[in-house]
């Protein structure tokens, strides 16, 4: 069974850019999750999707960031402009439905200058 | 809000146990999770425990569980040096759907 993908892999932009992260997580898992981790800290949920909705973005900054999951399957992470603080690596993970276990991709790491 | 906190960092010999310890907040935390996260990788579920257990146990790592405290442990025997990384403690709350908190993470080093 493959896993969640993620790309890029790594990704160095300047503030004030834009940048987006793809995701496809492990094929039949309903649900979707975008975490990010800064260095030296845990992950830190951005946004949930439960196949093309919505249930929990309260940690998103919606002013910058952006996400949706068109058919319920891949999905994008859009910031618009980067700042320095967003320097991070983002995780995407997948759940086959509201239980307690969740598979995480490989991150992307982000580096705004 | 929900927090949970970790020790930084623990260092052990080869061979030795290694003991991981975590305090939560939440008193309606319904799993409580151990996961690890090896240098340049994604996080990789551990183990985990439903909030009316104990203890669970499975092969080398030992949860253990203290809700009156609301304290987690994670014993790893026999550390061998690939259970060099980071280990993350995290909670989940069920309101509908699972939103997991995770804590900052404690860094094993394991001593050849």
């Amino acid at each position: 069974e493959a896993g969640v993908a993620q790309s890029p892999r790594y990704k160095i932009i300047e503030k004030r850019q834009s940048v987006a992260f793809w995701c496809n997580p492990i094929s039949g898992h309903a649900t979707l999750y975008w975490y990010q981790q800064i260095l030296g800290q845990g992950p830190k949920l951005l946004i949930q999707f439960q196949n093309n909705g919505v249930v929990d973005d309260s940690q998103l900054p919606k002013d910058r960031f952006s996400a949706e999951r068109l058919k319920g399957v891949d999905s994008t992470l859009k910031i618009q402009p980067a700042k320095l603080e967003d320097s991070a690596v983002y995780l995407c993970a997948s759940s086959p439905g509201l239980g307690p276990e969740q598979f995480f991709g490989p991150g992307t790491r982000l580096t705004v200058l | 809000g929900e927090d949970v906190e970790q020790s930084l960092f623990l260092s052990v010999r080869e061979g030795d146990s290694s003991v991981i310890n975590c305090t939560y907040t939440d008193s309606s935390s319904t799993y409580l999770y151990w996961y690890k996260q090896e240098p340049g990788a994604g996080l990789q579920l551990l183990t985990y425990i439903f909030s009316n257990m104990d203890m669970k146990q499975d092969q080398r790592l030992t949860v253990l569980l203290n809700k009156k405290d609301k304290h987690l442990s994670l014993r790893i025997a026999d550390t061998q040096t690939g259970d060099s990384a980071i280990y993350f403690c995290a909670e989940s709350t069920t309101g509908g759907y699972q939103k997991v908190t995770f804590g900052t993470g404690t860094k094993l080093q394991v001593i050849p």
